[in-house]
């Protein structure tokens, strides 16, 4: 497609369950990230992907959270054993590459997750 | 410490008045980038601006431009004319040459344009 694509646009669980929420970057973008929007907090940047490696894993708020990136494209961000405070809306965004002159970052629609 | 301020929290205006959303920006590195973001009612953020901190060129682009100042630590965004579609919340971000990939975002100015 055109743009970046997230699935499932919302996702509504229960306390305790996994999800797994999925990014389709711009075509040919070989950075992706991912972001986190809530209410009390802002933008939070949560990690990032050049190729399929993560050099910046550090905005991952805890262990529960994990997320891959194979074949350069498509990401998966997963929450394990999902808590109230993990409900925000998340973002993905692709850029060229990161490097400086590259790194405009285009956001996708975001998917929103409600934990129970 | 990379921080971006946007001081102003909510903005209301009547159609066709000018306003301004202010950015202040901290980092030390010398190398950076500065970005501006439009998120409407949608929820998706779309992409308005970036500007490099060698280029202290301010620009416009229709009712829209950019006011970057490195003196005062400011990349401020001026709507001239505005209209009831630039209602949205606009986000100012900062990305430093230090910290690969990752924008800092300020908290955002909800803008409300009244007809």
């Amino acid at each position: 497609g055109a743009g970046v694509s997230q699935s499932p646009s919302n996702k509504v669980t229960e306390k305790g369950k996994d999800v797994e929420l999925r990014c389709d970057p711009i075509s040919g973008h070989t950075a992706l990230y991912w972001y986190r929007q809530s209410l009390g907090q802002g933008l939070e940047f949560l990690i990032y992907f050049q190729g399929n490696s993560a050099p910046d894993k550090s905005g991952l708020p805890s262990d529960r959270f994990s997320a891959e990136r194979t074949g350069g494209s498509v990401s998966t961000l997963t929450i394990q054993r999902t808590q109230q405070e993990d409900s925000a809306v998340y973002l993905c965004a692709s850029s060229l590459s990161s490097a400086g002159n590259q790194e405009t970052q285009y956001f996708g629609p975001g998917t929103r997750l409600l934990v129970l | 410490a990379q921080k971006v301020t946007q001081a102003q929290t909510e903005i209301s205006v009547v159609e066709k008045e000018d306003v301004t959303l202010d950015c202040v920006y901290e980092t030390r590195d010398t190398t950076y980038y500065l970005f501006w973001y439009k998120q409407p009612p949608s929820g998706e953020l779309v992409f308005l601006i970036r500007r490099n901190s060698f280029d202290e060129q301010n620009e416009i682009s229709g009712r829209y431009s950019w006011n970057f100042q490195k003196s005062t630590s400011s990349f401020n965004f001026t709507i001239t004319a505005s209209q009831v579609v630039d209602s949205a919340v606009y986000f100012c971000a900062l990305r430093s040459g230090s910290t690969l990939g990752r924008l800092y975002f300020g908290r955002g100015t909800q803008l409300t344009v009244w007809p």
